[in-house]
């Protein structure tokens, strides 16, 4: 148990509607990570956060936001869905967002558009 | 660009037998270089990683790997495989710059199947 959660576990979903994703990092990580896991992508990343504040973004489109709050979970918004966003999309954690540091990757939140 | 490759997508090795997963980086200047372990439905788990100095790194679970700067490859091993190892391996690499956050970038990733 990396001491990452993510909720929910499972989602399903119909194409054109918003779903929310969340994470909780380990305690005291200040920095969130998102990425996407699909099979035709592989594993992507999507955004990163430190302390609330965006710290880099990667591959995330414009229907996808992200945000972190004062207590440090952070929440992943995607809208407009399409059968394509379906993936498993994990969060990691890190103490303050540093090159060297290790990402601890919560167990993901598998979404299925259909 | 910068990139991690994985060139085998199954590596099979009879238990017992040493293993190699192989994994060769391409980025300027020196990499910080990473491997994960993703089981079925689970979320991946840390192994080891490079950041600087002694070429060997020693991880959990017996895993080690080797820092090569001739070769550009960061090979998993370990000298006796279990069927237990058996999943899916990624390595990954943060290129050395300052600012700009680190994302990881993973390679494509390659199967392990360790059989009796």
């Amino acid at each position: 148990d990396s001491g990452v959660t993510q909720t929910p576990k499972h989602l399903i979903t119909a194409t054109g509607q918003r779903v929310t994703l969340r994470c909780s990092p380990r305690s005291g990580d200040l920095s969130v990570y998102w990425y996407q896991q699909s099979l035709d992508q592989g594993l992507q990343f999507l955004i990163q956060y430190y302390n609330g504040e965006e710290r880099a973004k990667g591959n995330i489109l414009e229907r996808f936001s992200a945000q972190q709050f004062p207590d440090l979970h952070s929440e992943l918004n995607l809208s407009s869905l399409e059968l394509g966003d379906s993936a498993l999309y994990f969060c990691a954690s890190s103490v303050v967002g540093g090159v060297t540091e290790t990402q601890y990757f919560g167990p993901g939140t598998r979404l299925l558009v259909l | 660009a910068q990139s991690v490759a994985q060139p085998e997508d199954q590596v099979n090795v009879a238990e017992g037998n040493p293993l190699t997963v192989k994994c060769t980086y391409s980025v300027s200047g020196n990499p910080y270089l990473f491997w994960y372990v993703q089981y079925p439905n689970r979320g991946l788990q840390f192994l080891l990683k490079y950041i600087t100095g002694d070429n060997l790194v020693k991880g959990s679970y017996g895993f080690e790997a080797e820092f090569n700067k001739s070769q550009t490859s960061f090979h998993l091993k370990k000298p006796s495989a279990l069927v237990s190892d058996s999943a899916l391996y990624f390595c990954a690499v943060i290129p050395p710059r300052r600012g700009g956050g680190n994302k990881l970038t993973f390679g494509t990733g390659t199967q392990l199947k360790v059989e009796l």
